[in-house]
């Protein structure tokens, strides 16, 4: 069956540095979708990327789908303790199931 | 607006006991989502709801577990005979329907502790 794997699984910065999480799928996608869940709480939403190649940033966050459609990855420019957190992709084939990815869980450190 | 949400917060078990959690989706989604998240892994898939229908019981571990939802709106997920292995969060999403081009919103989590 489908599967989304993410890497690093753990990553700990200092405060100011940069932060990439890397998801690939087993599958072509649809669309991939991401979302942050901060120690204690539960996952948000942050964007979601349907067309190949695609590219949108948030402030300091920009997320990037592959031209397969097959990868996609999340980047924080100057990270900040409010960042801290794991960050999680979630993929569709175009049905209502979305596979989520392993996570990467981001540390930042003051 | 009122979010997703869920009760209890927290359930503590004994092994064998069934155990009942509650979602509340978002009022006029009539997509519903539940997940599983282990200590510090990702979310499993357990089921979806469109309505009331729950075309794919597939992501469900074992036949201990079951859902419903009721009037398109509040579901419930039971686990019979309860594991220890069952122990974990359980996670209620919502969406604005079943196309794969919704967000989902997500509850606050039940935590599930089997002993």
């Amino acid at each position: 069956g489908q599967q989304v794997m993410q890497i690093p699984q753990y990553q700990h910065v200092q405060e100011g540095e940069d932060f990439t999480t890397y998801c690939n799928s087993s599958t072509t996608l649809s669309n991939i979708q991401w979302y942050k869940q901060r120690p204690g709480g539960h996952p948000v939403f942050l964007i979601q990327l349907v067309k190949s190649g695609e590219v949108k940033k948030q402030k300091r966050l920009t997320f990037q789908f592959g031209e397969a459609k097959k990868n996609s990855s999340l980047h924080i420019t100057a990270t900040q303790t409010t960042d801290v957190g794991t960050y999680f992709c979630a993929g569709s084939s175009g049905t209502y199931k979305y596979i989520f990815g392993t996570g990467t869980r981001l540390k930042v450190l003051a | 607006g009122a979010g997703v949400s869920q009760s209890p917060s927290n359930k503590v078990t004994e092994k064998g006991k069934d155990v009942e959690l509650r979602c509340d989706p978002i009022s006029g989604h009539t997509a519903l989502y539940w997940y599983r998240q282990s200590l510090g892994q990702g979310l499993e898939f357990l089921i979806y709801f469109q309505g009331n229908s729950a075309p794919d019981k597939s992501g469900l571990p074992s036949d201990r577990f079951s859902a419903e939802r009721t009037g398109g709106s509040v579901s419930t997920l039971t686990i019979q005979r309860t594991q220890q292995e069952d122990s974990a969060v359980y996670l209620c999403a919502s969406s604005f329907s079943m196309s794969s081009y919704n967000e989902q919103f997500f509850g606050p989590g039940t935590r599930l502790t089997v002993l």
